[in-house]
């Protein structure tokens, strides 16, 4: 249980482009999710959190004009990136706040999505 | 939110115990401990969560003395396929989690 997927985990676009990516709770609602952000060799880098049915939010520095997130279902989040360029590419991965049987709150996350931005 | 303090590399050979200890002084009093493994190119997978004293699962096995401001993944017998990046997370009320640099654990033959 508590599988989160991504679509597409990969997409190579030109620069100008706008791309989405969604984020998936299959087996569980999740009205919390969170995207990250992770360069090569680099940690996750939180971007935001995404919230059912409100507004994101953003962690400081990150564009939300650039990265639009909408959760509009509690197994639904997608994030757009719009007008891409190179500095964009990245691999995006999100998750979904769930709990598992004797745990406190978990994030689940997805496979994530690589990003190249020509 | 409290920051994590863990080494950048270990490295091992396969079938030895591997202890990964991460410092985190100021932890809240709500936070709790949670660990994740990350392969490249993948999202990261959980492995174990504790508050305090010690729990121990399936893959692992996690050590939180009484004043919480450190915690040691244990991890039993490596293998060739727990090279990774592990990451020590502190998560509280808010239930984000902030990563560190992670520890990069290679594991040899």
């Amino acid at each position: 249980g508590a599988v989160v997927s991504q679509h597409p985990s990969r997409v190579i676009c030109k620069s100008g482009t706008s791309v989405k990516i969604e984020c998936r709770s299959l087996d569980f609602q999740a009205t919390t999710m969170f995207w990250y952000r992770q360069f090569p060799k680099q940690s996750l880098m939180l971007m935001a959190t995404s919230n059912e049915g409100s507004k994101a939010t953003y962690e400081q520095g990150v564009e939300k004009d650039k990265f639009l997130i909408n959760h509009a279902s509690l197994t639904l989040s997608t994030l757009t990136v719009a007008s891409a360029h190179p500095e964009d590419s990245s691999f995006y991965i999100c998750s979904a706040l769930g709990q598992r049987q004797n745990t406190y709150n978990e994030q689940f996350f997805g496979p994530g999505t690589r990003l190249t931005v020509l | 939110l409290a920051k994590t303090t863990q080494p950048i590399s270990m490295d091992s050979y396969e079938g030895q115990e591997v202890n990964i200890t991460c410092s985190h002084n100021n932890i809240a009093t709500n936070d709790y401990i949670t660990w994740y493994q990350q392969f490249p190119s993948q999202g990261p997978r959980f492995i174990i969560q504790g508050y305090k004293t010690k729990v121990t699962n399936e893959v692992a096995s996690l050590f939180i003395p009484a004043d919480r401001k450190s915690s040691t993944l244990s991890l039993p017998r490596v293998s060739l396929s727990d090279t990774a990046v592990y990451y020590c997370l502190l998560g509280g009320a808010t239930n984000k989690l902030i990563f560190g640099t992670g520890t990069l654990l290679a594991v040899q033959p």
